[in-house]
């Protein structure tokens, strides 16, 4: 079946420190791959997505590689700023795409 | 509308009473989701619509759980006697045929947040 196993939380760091989210799926066939993001407050949102093997996603600052031979899509950010402050949530579309399996999400804080 | 719209933004019960949640989807989306997100949890997947029908119903946790959409717009999903387990956040998301088969991205409301006292 289809699953997303994501780091668990929560992420504390400083501003403009290095930022890895790990994320690793199960799934039958070719998923897409996706970060969504949930600032407080707000609905999520997609923040990036890669659709086959080798692609990079990226947006705001922030990768995600989408690695077949290791089942991940770790997010990533150089240097994170206090408004990132967010919950972030692997997820994948299965076959069919006719929904999207998440992962636990991944609250990060981020202090100046 | 401009986005998804979700009411009530929250709700508070007592144990085996009924509750609606609503969600208006973004004009002209035909593909309807609900989530639910526990404390801890993951989202959990409820119910898919294309248009007015449900093809994926395998999400809903027990036949206390129900939903439907008329008119291919709004969604109602509806717990009766609800129990605390019930308590977490209902999200609604909706996209298009073209973006959904292209992307795959959903656009989520912003919760409805139910506790069951």
């Amino acid at each position: 079946g289809n699953s997303v196993t994501q780091m668990e939380g929560p992420v504390t760091l400083s501003e403009e420190a290095f930022l890895t989210i790990n994320c690793t799926y199960t799934a039958t066939g070719y998923p897409s791959l996706f970060w969504y993001v949930q600032y407080p407050g707000e609905g999520l949102q997609l923040l990036l997505k890669a659709t086959k093997a080798d692609d990079k996603g990226s947006n705001k600052g922030f990768e995600a590689t989408y690695r077949k031979e290791t089942t991940s899509f770790h997010l990533e950010k150089g240097s994170v700023q206090v408004s990132d402050s967010a919950v972030y949530f692997c997820a994948l579309t299965g076959t069919g795409a006719n929904n999207l399996f998440f992962g636990t999400g991944t609250r990060l804080t981020v202090i100046p | 509308g401009a986005g998804v719209s979700q009411s009530p933004s929250n709700k508070v019960t007592e144990k085996g009473k009924d509750v609606e949640l609503r969600c208006d989807p973004i004009s002209g989306h035909t593909a309807l989701y609900w989530y639910r997100q526990s404390l801890g949890q993951g989202l959990e997947f409820l119910i898919y619509f294309q248009g007015n029908s449900a093809p994926d119903k395998s999400g809903l946790p027990s036949d206390r759980f129900s939903a439907e959409r008329t008119g291919g717009s709004v969604s109602t999903l509806t717990i009766q006697r609800t129990q605390q387990e019930d308590s977490a956040v209902y999200l609604c998301a909706s996209s298009s045929l073209w973006t959904r088969l292209n992307t795959g991205e959903l656009f989520f409301g912003e919760g409805s947040r139910l506790t069951v006292l």
